[in-house]
């Protein structure tokens, strides 16, 4: 049981938005920054989104983050065939002194 | 960017230890491992601060889990205890830069396979 808590699915069409929620508390999100990150099968994860919001240099634009309160959301607009992947967030746990990681999201492109 | 380089597989017995290894190309802040098992989802083992000797872990792993780390070499080690089948995982080590709360490099990952 994961800390925090995602979808384990989502899907869309190429083109279409997908979003992925991400839920904690108070300890985690509540009080601290989000980030999410990108993982294929068979490779590293790679850095999506940090600090909430921001994208590192050569994360295409279509990827964007959003904070609001216990809750973090990964948005993919305008989506790709190799979006494909798990994507995870994660954040710094004040009462775990830890970090933490949802359980993953696999995003399938219909 | 900084790379970092991990040691190769291990196949270990039940009961038995591993040491994986994690070297970095350039500066680093922290040094965390992260594991996946199979089917499973990214789980955060711990990390350590080099520069100011601190060390986080899990609570699942408190007590079996030892972090540590050779400034001269800019190498972070991670030794797990009495291992059992369901670490069976690949484990990562990610970089946190100075300033930085975020896992900006990621190791290749090593494969640690425990079986009888």
């Amino acid at each position: 049981q994961s800390v925090l808590t995602q979808p384990p699915s989502a899907s869309g069409t190429p083109g279409q938005r997908v979003t992925i929620s991400c839920s904690g508390s108070s300890s985690n999100i509540g009080s601290n920054i989000v980030n999410w990150y990108q993982h294929l099968p068979g490779t590293a994860p790679t850095l999506l989104i940090y600090t909430n919001n921001e994208r590192p240099s050569g994360v295409p634009d279509r990827f964007s983050g959003s904070k609001s309160g216990t809750s973090a959301s990964l948005a993919i607009t305008g989506l790709q065939s190799e979006d494909e992947a798990n994507y995870y967030c994660a954040a710094w746990d004040d009462s775990l002194d830890g970090w933490v990681f949802g359980g993953g999201t696999k995003v399938t492109v219909l | 960017q900084v790379h970092l380089v991990q040691s190769g597989a291990e196949v270990k017995k039940p009961g038995s230890s591993v040491r994986v290894s994690c070297k970095a190309s350039g500066g680093t802040y922290a040094i965390n491992w992260v594991r996946q098992a199979p089917g499973q989802g990214l789980e955060w083992l711990g990390r350590i601060i080099p520069i100011l000797q601190i060390e986080n872990y899990a609570q699942i792993f408190q007590g079996r889990l030892t972090i540590n780390a050779d400034r001269s070499t800019s190498t972070a080690y991670m030794e797990l205890n009495s291992l059992r089948s369901d670490d069976t995982a690949v484990y990562y080590c990610a970089r946190e830069g100075l300033g930085a709360t975020y896992f900006d490099s990621w190791g290749h990952g090593t494969q640690v396979s425990v079986s009888s």
